[in-house]
């Protein structure tokens, strides 16, 4: 089954406390992506991963910090998590770098009070 | 820089009307051309892609996009929608690269 698992779904922190985020997929995909989704702007590009221990900052890496130790799993971490933090998080995976069509999992909501 | 605008917020249809979402972005080449669909709660859906060919693109469910090159284009379009088409539906464009840029979305909402 080609799919893309995030956790968790729904997270509130506090400002300051530090936050993860984790992304699976089962389809040995070589590319994962880590985006955020604000109301009116879309989905912006915040880290992308070639493949294990090479990531590649996107449009809006400032805050952010990710990990892939195993080709199925993309981390996103923030340290120190603040208030304009709060949004929807999608991870998304494709084939390869310039194979099209991304696979996007169902998004984290964090908010940060 | 690519960019990727959709004029459109939100559009309300009747059930069984046609349906046009515009999409127009700026790329100096030809781009790959994506329509991606999010329900509720969803991630996003892939509806259909252009990479080359036929401008002309069908995808899932009765939806298909046209890709104008003059205008840079690729507006998606539905015979006869449905309730359950009701979503967010989103415009992308790639090089060719690891890089997607999406527009803001189009709300849709179809009503009885």
């Amino acid at each position: 089954d080609m799919k893309v698992t995030q956790m968790p779904r729904y997270l509130i922190k506090r400002m300051g406390e530090n936050v993860l985020l984790e992304c699976g997929q089962d389809m040995s995909h070589e590319t994962m992506y880590w985006y955020r989704q604000d109301p009116g702007l879309g989905l912006q590009l915040i880290y992308i991963s070639y493949d294990v221990d090479s990531n590649s900052e996107g449009d809006i890496p400032k805050g952010y910090r990710v990990s892939r130790k195993k080709r199925e799993h993309f981390s996103l971490i923030l340290d120190s998590a603040k208030t304009n933090q709060t949004s929807v998080y999608f991870c998304a995976s494709s084939l390869s770098i310039n194979t099209g069509q991304l696979y996007f999992g169902e998004g984290s909501k964090l908010t940060v009070l | 820089a690519q960019s990727v605008t959709q004029p459109d917020a939100r559009v309300t249809v009747s059930e069984g009307a046609s349906l046009q979402l515009r999409c127009k972005y700026s790329y100096s080449g030809t781009p790959y051309l994506f329509w991606y669909v999010q329900y509720p709660r969803q991630g996003l859906q892939l509806l259909l892609k252009y990479y080359s060919g036929d401008p002309v693109v069908q995808g899932v469910n009765g939806f298909e996009a046209e890709f104008i090159k003059s205008n840079s284009s690729f507006h998606l379009r539905k015979a006869s929608v449905h309730w359950s088409d009701s979503a967010v539906y989103f415009c992308a464009v790639s090089e060719g690269n690891y890089k997607y840029v999406f527009g803001a979305g189009t709300r849709l909402k179809v009503i009885a």
